[in-house]
């Protein structure tokens, strides 16, 4: 069964911190995987996609990396701010005939200004 | 661009009552659209891909009859919620998957329905 997990469930830091959030997946076949944020009762904002051929992803002060083989990918935020605080979500394409995504179980982030 | 709305953002209704919820991508089409179920402080959970002019592909555990699913045009999926009770109450997402695109799902802001 195609599993994905994300450690830890919640995290609050101080504001400044640099911080890593984890996600794990079961299958290692990827298509690509995908970092999104979601604030409460609000939809998804896509941060960064990794194709499966791909090791990392910048964006500002977002970096994703990927490691196939061990099924496991991670999101640093650096220098994190109030305004970094929301749902993390990783989320894994396994292509196919649909792009059908499987979510991980979310990262709940709480930046303490 | 990219960009997919849904309607209504909230809806409240009586238990055994029926909801449709409307998910439309706005600047592209959608072969595909996919809708997700969201309860409170968990993930997103795949629910059924709706392909436009065929049946929607229904997952493990997620009752046919009773979340209708309608995809007649590339820019229109609608999810219909048949008699509904307060454990469908949870917050619902649709997303389109772009024919220029293969790569990514463009999501909706979602639907937060409550059953009384």
């Amino acid at each position: 069964k195609q599993e994905v997990t994300q450690i830890p469930a919640a995290l609050s830091v101080p504001e400044g911190e640099n911080l890593v959030l984890n996600c794990s997946f079961t299958d290692s076949a990827i298509y690509n995987l995908q970092w999104f944020r979601q604030d409460p009762g609000k939809g998804l904002t896509s941060l960064l996609l990794i194709q499966s051929s791909q090791r990392e992803q910048t964006s500002g002060r977002l970096n994703a990396s990927l490691d196939k083989s061990s099924g496991r990918s991670t999101l640093y935020i650096a220098a994190s701010q109030p305004g970094d605080s929301a749902t993390y979500l990783c989320a894994v394409n396994y292509g196919g005939a649909t792009n059908k995504l499987i979510f991980g179980t979310g990262t709940l982030l709480a930046v303490q200004p | 661009g990219a960009v997919v709305s849904q309607h209504p953002s909230w809806v409240i209704c009586k238990s055994g009552t029926s909801v449709k919820i409307e998910c439309r991508s706005l600047d592209f089409q959608a072969t595909t659209m996919f809708w997700y179920r969201q309860f409170p402080k968990q993930s997103l959970m795949l629910m059924a891909t709706s392909n436009e002019g065929s049946k929607a592909t229904y997952e493990q555990g997620v009752e046919k009859d009773k979340f209708l699913i309608n995809h007649a045009s590339l820019t229109l999926s609608t999810l219909t919620v048949t008699s509904a009770h307060p454990e469908d109450s949870s917050f619902y997402i649709c997303s389109g998957d772009p024919t220029f695109s293969t790569d990514t799902q463009y999501f909706g802001p979602g639907t937060r329905l409550t059953v009384l």
